[in-house]
């Protein structure tokens, strides 16, 4: 089965800095996408990047990018230039392209911008 | 533009009360669509997903149902419900089977006493 780890429960930037979320994962399929989801107060789930495996390129959506590193099975993101809108509860999630199931989500990462 | 609603927003039921929940997608068409449960501070847990209509898969044994009764209508339902079924409720939508990215509703906030 899949699983998506997110070891920091708790992350904080200062306006303007950059903060990276860290998000390792587990599975044996080759084919697959990996995004993060960003969940401010009002809690819906809003799309910030995604990642297709088969893709050596990272992606990067403005001040959003990502870290994918497919072989230690490691996708970080990176924020920068923080805002004070920035500050959420982000999730990395992990979903087999084979498969109409569900995403496999991370347990969340709470990010804090100070102003 | 493709739009995804639920409602209510909010739900306080007694428990051993009926529950309702409804999702539905604007914009598209045959779309997969998905129920989630998230508990305070939680992840995400998905509870059922539907490739087409009456097609309704559980992930997890529980107090809730679904259907599936119109293209673009998924429900989310208990006959009677339980303290543990408090929580935040999301619905989600893909375009097809092969399309990555699901995009999530705003959510039913519901509390059981």
């Amino acid at each position: 089965a899949q699983t998506v780890t997110q070891s920091q429960p708790e992350m904080s930037v200062q306006e303007a800095e950059t903060v990276t979320l860290s998000c390792t994962y587990d599975t044996s399929e080759s084919d697959y996408y990996l995004f993060w989801y960003k969940q401010p107060p009002s809690r819906q789930m809003i799309l910030v990047i995604r990642q297709e495996a088969y893709k050596q390129q990272n992606a990067t959506e403005n001040r959003f990018s990502v870290n994918f590193q497919k072989a230690a099975k490691s996708f970080s993101l990176k924020i920068s230039d923080s805002q004070l809108g920035d500050a959420a509860m982000y999730f990395c999630a992990y979903r087999y392209s084979g498969s109409a199931r569900q995403l496999t989500f991370g347990s969340g990462t709470q990010l804090t911008v100070l102003p | 533009s493709q739009t995804i609603h639920q409602w209510p927003a909010t739900l306080v039921q007694p428990v051993g009360s009926p529950l309702s929940l409804e999702c539905t997608v604007e914009g598209t068409s045959n779309p997969n669509l998905y129920w989630y449960r998230q508990a305070a501070g939680r992840g995400l847990q998905l509870l059922f997903y539907s490739v087409g209509i009456g097609q309704i898969s559980s992930e997890v044994p529980q107090n809730l149902s679904a259907s599936r009764p119109q293209d673009r209508q998924f429900i989310l339902s208990s006959k009677k419900l339980l303290l543990s079924d408090s929580g935040f409720y999301l619905c989600a939508w893909t375009k097809t089977f092969s399309t990555d990215t699901q995009y999530f509703g705003p959510g039913t906030r519901l509390t059981v006493l």
